[in-house]
């Protein structure tokens, strides 16, 4: 059993849509989330961490945290085709002596021109 | 250039044979990770090592093992693939464990 789930599994956005991608974690001690965004042939890079409720911005990017609901959660304003990659969620306990980030089932995201 | 380093970029073997991937980072940073990529594209960590320490070690088959000379290397040796063992193999490397971890390219295995 994931310990990081996301959803959708894959999601299609026109260029220039919204892509909202969600990401929930079940373990109560990993709740200190990243998103990472892999292209094909690649590996991952870390697009942005959030670690406090609420929002938090990045240019096009914006993460939702709520730590009650241990849920996060990543939108893209005006997609563009080099959006297009897989998107994993990592969660971590970010306590002194614990275990290093948890990846999610990931989410695959198509822009189409 | 820093980044973290890879190779080989692909290497294809046949079952019960012994493989090795080498893995660099010129990042200056503290600790170093191993993960497995399936083809499902889930990430699951193998390995990560600090200051030449073990920290994580996932349960993994006993026929992995890391092997590391100093914090900026951390190689992956496989004694006797099998089927199984065909995937992505993805090293990355953090300024300390809760840090944005940054990865290499990946080495594709293909076991036949």
């Amino acid at each position: 059993q994931q310990k990081v789930q996301q959803s959708p599994e894959s999601l299609s956005v026109p260029e220039g849509g919204m892509a909202s991608l969600n990401c929930t974690s079940s373990d109560r001690n990993f709740q200190y989330f990243w998103w990472y965004r892999q292209h094909s042939g690649e590996g991952p890079k870390a697009l942005m961490s959030i670690f406090s409720d609420g929002d938090k911005k990045e240019g096009r990017f914006t993460a939702h945290l709520n730590k009650a609901s241990l849920h996060v959660s990543l939108h893209i304003r005006d997609s563009q085709p080099s959006d297009s990659a897989l998107y994993f969620c990592a969660a971590s306990e970010n306590y002194q002596g614990g275990r290093a980030l948890i990846f999610g089932t990931g989410t695959t995201v198509s822009v189409s021109p | 250039e820093t980044a973290v380093f890879q190779t080989p970029n692909y290497h294809v073997t046949q079952v019960g044979n012994e493989v090795s991937f080498n893995c660099k980072q010129t990042l200056g940073h503290d600790t170093m990770y191993w993960y497995k990529q399936d083809s499902k594209k889930l990430l699951k960590i193998m390995f990560s090592y600090n200051n030449k320490q073990l920290i994580v070690n996932e349960t993994v088959p006993r026929r992995f093992s890391p092997q590391s000379s100093d914090k900026a290397h951390l190689n992956l040796r496989i004694k006797s693939v099998e089927p199984e063992d065909s995937a992505v193999y993805l090293c990355a490397s953090s300024q300390t464990v809760y840090a944005e971890q940054f990865f290499g390219p990946g080495t594709r295995l293909t076991v036949l």
